[in-house]
Formats: structure tokens, C-alpha cells, sequence
């Protein structure tokens, strides 16, 4: 079983549209969760860290449930410049910034 | 301040050789840190450099080694290549004991052919 499962997709939706990621992660002693972006062809990038209390980044909301090692990102109001490949990321205590990456959801917005 | 740099962006290599790939970390930053990512997958990690040394390694074989420089940079070396070693190779630049973002490289795109 991987460490970081996800659904791959992908998830076709419209302009405007909402849209919600789920991840699971395995390990219990993980520390840290943050969802990134990756572009087609490019590094991945920190999209927002994950809180327990979850947290709001404008559009994007993200949510931990610890009990449930689930995770998850909504984005609200879908621009097609949010196209992208989203990627669950965990490191566990004492790995000292080692990043644990699932296979990535990809998001295709179109008009 | 430059983020990451890699090198070469791009490569292709014969089943058998060797490949060195080169990264330089975000200026302030410490340790270095490998990544492989197979198309269609998420990034796996190699190895991470902190003073020179390999501090914790991920399940890839002996032939993938690397080396840290006193100005931090970074060498990752993969021997006898195989068609599966074909994919994006990413750098990862951080500051060890600091809860800060960690930063990517845009990385070497390997082909084994």
C-alpha cells in the first residue's frame, strides 16, 4: 500500500465550477500535510500547508482529519488557470523536510 | 536572490552509462535533497545531503549516489542506466532545522534510451 494515495482523476469541470480532492495517507506518526501544484513539465510548488482546524487560502480551502488520516482540498470557482496537477504531500516527525508525495490528482478546467 | 538551479535541463543517455546531475540550493539553504519523478507519478525521494553527508536515503539501489560540496551544492550520480531510470529528476533546497518552505529546482529531464 503507498504511504499518500489519491485519485488520480482526471477531473474535468467547468468554469466556476467547485471542485474537492481527497488523499489518504497511511502512516499515523506523519507531521506535516500540504497540498502542492505541478504544472505539466514543471517543479512542483507549495500550494497551501494543512492545519487541523483547517485552513482558507481564497479560493482554496484545505481540511486534516487525523483520526481519518484523510485529507482534502476544495477550490471554489474553478479558473482555467487552476489547471494543474495536485499533489498530497506528507513528511512524518524526524524526517526533516523528506517529502512524501502521492501520484497527484490532475484538474483540467475548461471553459 | 536565485531559487534553485539545476543542471542539465535536459539529457539523453545510453542504457549503461552514467549521468551526473548538478543543483545549486536557494541561497541560505543547507541541505539538499533528490527526487525522481516517473511520468504519471508524484516525486520519490533519493536522498538528502546536510553537511556534506547523506543523512537518510529512500528505497533506490547503490547506484544512485550523491555528494555535497562545502558551498552546499549538490552532484546526484546514477550508474548503469536503465530504460526505467527515464524520468524527471528534481532538486530540493531547504534550511534543516527551520520549519521553512522547501524549494524545487525545475529539474533535469533524463532519457534513457
Amino acid at each position: 500500500r503507498k504511504e499518500v494515495e489519491q485519485d488520480p482523476g482526471p477531473f474535468n469541470v467547468p468554469e466556476g465550477a467547485t471542485v474537492a480532492f481527497n488523499c489518504t495517507y497511511s502512516n499515523s506518526a506523519s507531521q506535516s500535510f500540504f497540498w502542492y501544484r505541478q504544472d505539466c513539465r514543471k517543479e512542483p510548488k507549495l500550494l497551501m500547508s494543512v492545519y487541523s482546524s483547517g485552513n482558507e487560502d481564497g479560493r482554496f480551502t484545505a481540511q486534516l482529519n487525523r483520526a481519518s488520516q484523510y485529507i482534502s482540498l476544495l477550490i471554489r470557482d474553478s479558473k482555467l488557470s487552476d489547471s494543474a496537477t495536485y499533489l498530497c504531500v506528507v513528511t512524518k516527525s524526524g524526517g526533516y523536510n523528506k517529502l512524501i508525495f502521492g501520484a497527484g490528482t490532475r484538474l483540467a478546467v475548461h471553459p | 536572490d536565485a531559487g534553485v538551479t539545476q543542471s542539465p535541463t535536459h539529457l539523453i543517455k545510453t542504457r549503461g552509462q552514467q549521468v551526473t546531475l548538478r543543483c545549486s540550493p536557494k541561497s541560505g539553504h543547507d541541505t539538499v535533497s533528490w527526487y525522481q519523478q516517473a511520468l504519471g507519478q508524484g516525486p520519490q525521494f533519493i536522498f538528502q545531503y546536510y553537511e556534506e553527508e547523506e543523512r537518510q536515503r529512500g528505497n533506490f539501489p547503490d547506484r544512485f549516489s550523491g555528494h555535497q560540496f562545502p558551498n552546499y551544492s549538490s552532484e546526484l550520480n546514477v550508474n548503469a542506466l536503465l530504460l526505467g531510470d527515464s524520468a524527471l529528476y528534481l532538486c530540493a533546497s531547504s534550511l534543516l532545522h527551520s520549519g521553512n518552505t522547501i524549494y524545487f529546482g525545475e529539474g533535469s529531464w533524463l532519457t534513457v534510451v
